[in-house]
């Protein structure tokens, strides 16, 4: 299958530093990637839509200016939390959508990155 | 507004027992229906998908859901599980025109007792 990859998969950093979280399509082109947020023990909560070339769509009560999202081309979209507190810390996922396999417009497959674990102290 | 909704939140099974994890979503047109697992430590991966079609549909690892669209339902089963299913299982569900934006339910955490 498809592989996804996320970097960094863990990151500590102090309150009010930026960071910045990649998401990368190894093997096959995105032009849709979508961010997730999952607390402990709760589901994934969609952030945003990234899409290549223009700008991120962002779910209700996200806040467009803490979390920057660039997708700047085919395989890589970047998710940076700036001037992150603690109540930033969290899982963060990132999925691609793969166009280029057989399925209909709109319901291609997503694949998964394995996560982000960011800790703010 | 568009939604998906796991009845079961934790379940715990003696290996070899039956799985059902129900599922259910809202109206709102044409749907695609999936069934993500999380293993422990480990990314997401999809068990099973509903696009159109047989309303059963067959997955990896054994696993198997029914879409009754009748009852807004994609419910997972497995007729016996083994310990190494223990795992977080997510429903997910895209609607026409959203673009592909996958929506998860809360998921369900299940534990197999070996």
């Amino acid at each position: 299958g498809a592989v996804v990859s996320q970097h960094p998969s863990r990151v500590i950093c102090k309150s009010g530093t930026s960071v910045k979280i990649e998401c990368r399509s190894l093997d096959f082109q995105a032009t849709t990637m979508f961010w997730y947020r999952q607390f402990p023990k709760q589901s994934l909560m969609l952030m945003a839509t990234s899409n290549e070339g223009s700008k991120a769509t962002y779910e209700q009560g996200v806040e467009k200016d803490k979390f920057l999202i660039n997708h700047a081309s085919l395989t890589l979209s970047t998710l940076t939390v700036t001037s992150a507190h603690p109540e930033d810390s969290s899982f963060y996922i990132c999925s691609a959508r793969a166009l280029d396999r057989p399925y209909p417009t709109g319901t291609g497959e997503l694949f998964f990155g394995e996560g982000s674990r960011l800790t703010v102290l | 507004a568009q939604s998906v909704s796991q009845h079961n939140h934790h379940v715990i099974l003696s290996e070899a027992a039956s799985l059902e994890l129900g599922c259910n979503y809202s109206y709102g047109g044409t749907v695609n229906l999936f069934w993500y697992v999380q293993y422990p430590g480990q990314h997401l991966q999809l068990l099973l998908k509903y696009f159109s079609g047989d309303p059963l549909v067959k997955g990896i690892k054994g696993f198997e859901a029914e879409f009754i669209k009748s009852k807004f339902s994609f419910n997972l089963r497995k007729p016996s599980v083994q310990w190494s299913d223990t795992a977080e299982y997510f429903c997910a569900v895209t609607y026409s025109g959203n673009t592909g934006k996958l929506i998860f339910g809360q998921g369900t955490t299940l534990q197999v007792k070996p």
